[in-house]
């Protein structure tokens, strides 16, 4: 498996501002995704993050609002933009096909804990 | 052991009896299935897979099984431990490769 390691662990931010979320990866992967988790509930995939493309979204978020990058195939940052206390959520990195691995098992990573006031 | 549907979100089990997890699947053209563990302030852990060809696959005290006639997943864990005391999530996808779609979750309660 991999090691994915998200910074930061968490974080209170005032509304109105943004957060900036990097994953960073050990082994290169060709696919990467951020979720969020609001508190109590299930996960739901904000986006695909694509190797020096744009994202690729789900219905109901945009790029305005959640700009993510994908530099090379083991790091990707999602911002946060113009937070309210309802981004208060838990963001997942997750990645899937891992070198050498040959399979199609996703990973995800420990998770930031936003709170916005 | 007890089971439980997604419409009862808590299953409490004695320590070393069997658990029987339950999930039901919305897409019947889903052909790829799995199970993750999340525990308190940490991120989802991957615990066991299985494909539509598949009835079931056994893993590391851990038995996922797959009705596909009444689109039914269940993870069995044997010997339940403390440690297993976790929210499980069952997802499926279209293909191995594409979008999880994600269940609410059960949280597994262990009694020492």
């Amino acid at each position: 498996s991999a090691v994915i390691s998200q910074k930061p662990s968490r974080d209170i931010c005032q509304r109105g501002t943004s957060l900036t979320i990097q994953c960073q990866v050990d082994s290169q992967v060709t696919m990467m995704f951020w979720y969020r988790q609001q508190p109590g509930q299930s996960l739901t995939l904000i986006a695909t993050a694509n190797q020096g493309s744009e994202a690729t979204y789900e219905s109901g978020f945009v790029i305005d609002k959640f700009p993510i990058s994908r530099p090379n195939l083991t790091f990707s940052t999602l911002t946060v933009s113009n937070m309210s206390p309802e981004d208060s959520s838990i963001y997942l990195c997750s990645v899937r096909g891992l070198a050498g691995e040959g399979t199609d098992t996703q990973y995800f990573g420990p998770g930031t804990r936003l709170t916005v006031l | 052991g007890e089971s439980v549907g997604l419409h009862l979100p808590t299953l409490s089990v004695q320590e070393g009896d069997n658990s029987i997890i339950n999930c039901a699947y919305s897409n019947s053209a889903s052909d790829y299935f799995i199970w993750y563990k999340q525990e308190s302030g940490k991120g989802p852990q991957f615990i066991i897979d299985i494909r539509s060809n598949m009835d079931k696959r056994q893993g590391q005290r851990v038995t996922v099984l797959l009705n596909k006639t009444v689109k039914h997943l269940s993870l069995q864990i044997a010997a339940t431990q403390p440690g297993d005391s976790a929210v499980y999530f069952c997802a499926e996808a279209f293909r191995a490769n594409s979008k999880l779609t994600f269940g609410k979750g059960i949280t597994l309660s262990v009694r020492p």
